[in-house]
C-alpha cells in the first residue's frame, strides 16, 4: 500500500516567487492537512481538505493558499515568498474528517527561500 | 486556548532501558484525542501510539504505551527496551472533538529528541 507521497522533497526558491507543492494522499484517504515545520515556530497547521473543500485554515496570512483535487490529491501555494517561508512542508492524509482511523504523514517538502 | 506543553527539550536513554517522554495538554473540551509522533532525520512523521479521551484503557502499542492521567492532563509515552534507531525526536499532538464536530487539526508540542545510547 502506498504511502503519503509529497512532491518535490527539496526546493530553492528566490525571495518572491511562488511555489506549488504537492501531496498524493493514501488510496481511499479524503482528508489532507498540512503542517509548515519551522525551528523557530515548531508545526503549525496551515489547512485542511476533505472532498475538495477547506474545512479548517490556521492563522497563516493570504499567500498561504491550497486547494484539493476529486482524486484528493492536494497543492499547496505560496506565493511571493519569503525568507521566512523556508521549513518543512508536511502534508497528513486520513480516511474521514475526523481522524479516527489515524493521520498518515508524508516525507515532506523542504523548502528554502534565498 | 488549547496547548501542548513538552518539558524535555532532549534526553538520554541507555539501550534496552525503559524512557517515559512527557506530555501535558490544556483543552476545554471533553472530546479530544492525543497521540504520539517520532520523527527522525528524515523528516516524516511516524504515528507511534493514539489516546481518545473516553477511553479507560492506557493505550498500548507493542513498545510504545500512553501513561494517560486525565485528571492532570498528562499524557506520557513511555518506550520499553529502548533501541538504537529509536533515536529520533518525538512530537505529542492533541486533536480536538473526537467524536463531534471534529476537525483534523492537530496541536503539536515543541518535541523532545531522544538519543538512545549503546
Amino acid at each position: 500500500k502506498a504511502g503519503v507521497t509529497q512532491t518535490p522533497r527539496y526546493l530553492i526558491k528566490t525571495r518572491g516567487q511562488q511555489v506549488t507543492l504537492s501531496c498524493s494522499p493514501i488510496s481511499g484517504h479524503r482528508s489532507v492537512s498540512w503542517y509548515q515545520q519551522t525551528p523557530g515556530q515548531g508545526l503549525q497547521f496551515l489547512f485542511e481538505y476533505f472532498s475538495e473543500t477547506q474545512r479548517n485554515k490556521g492563522n497563516f496570512p493570504g499567500r498561504f493558499s491550497g486547494r484539493q483535487f476529486s482524486n484528493s490529491r492536494s497543492e499547496m501555494n505560496v506565493s511571493t515568498l519569503e525568507l521566512g517561508d523556508s521549513a518543512l512542508y508536511l502534508c497528513a492524509s486520513s480516511v474521514g474528517h475526523r481522524g479516527d482511523y489515524g493521520y498518515t504523514f508524508g516525507s515532506g517538502t523542504r523548502l528554502t527561500v534565498v | 486556548a488549547q496547548k501542548i506543553t513538552q518539558t524535555q527539550p532532549g534526553m538520554f536513554v541507555q539501550e534496552k532501558e525503559a524512557v517515559t517522554l512527557d506530555c501535558t495538554y490544556d483543552t476545554s473540551d471533553q472530546s479530544y484525542g492525543l497521540f504520539w509522533y517520532k520523527q527522525p532525520s528524515s523528516g516524516e512523521m511516524i504515528f507511534l501510539i493514539y489516546q481518545g479521551s473516553y477511553d479507560e484503557q492506557n493505550a498500548t502499542e507493542g513498545r510504545y504505551s500512553l501513561n494517560f492521567q486525565k485528571a492532570r492532563k498528562s499524557a506520557n509515552l513511555v518506550i520499553s527496551a529502548s533501541q538504537l534507531g529509536d533515536s529520533a525526536m518525538y512530537f505529542c499532538a492533541m486533536r480536538e472533538g473526537t467524536y463531534g464536530g471534529a476537525t483534523n487539526k492537530l496541536i503539536f508540542g515543541t518535541g523532545t529528541l531522544l538519543a538512545v545510547q549503546p
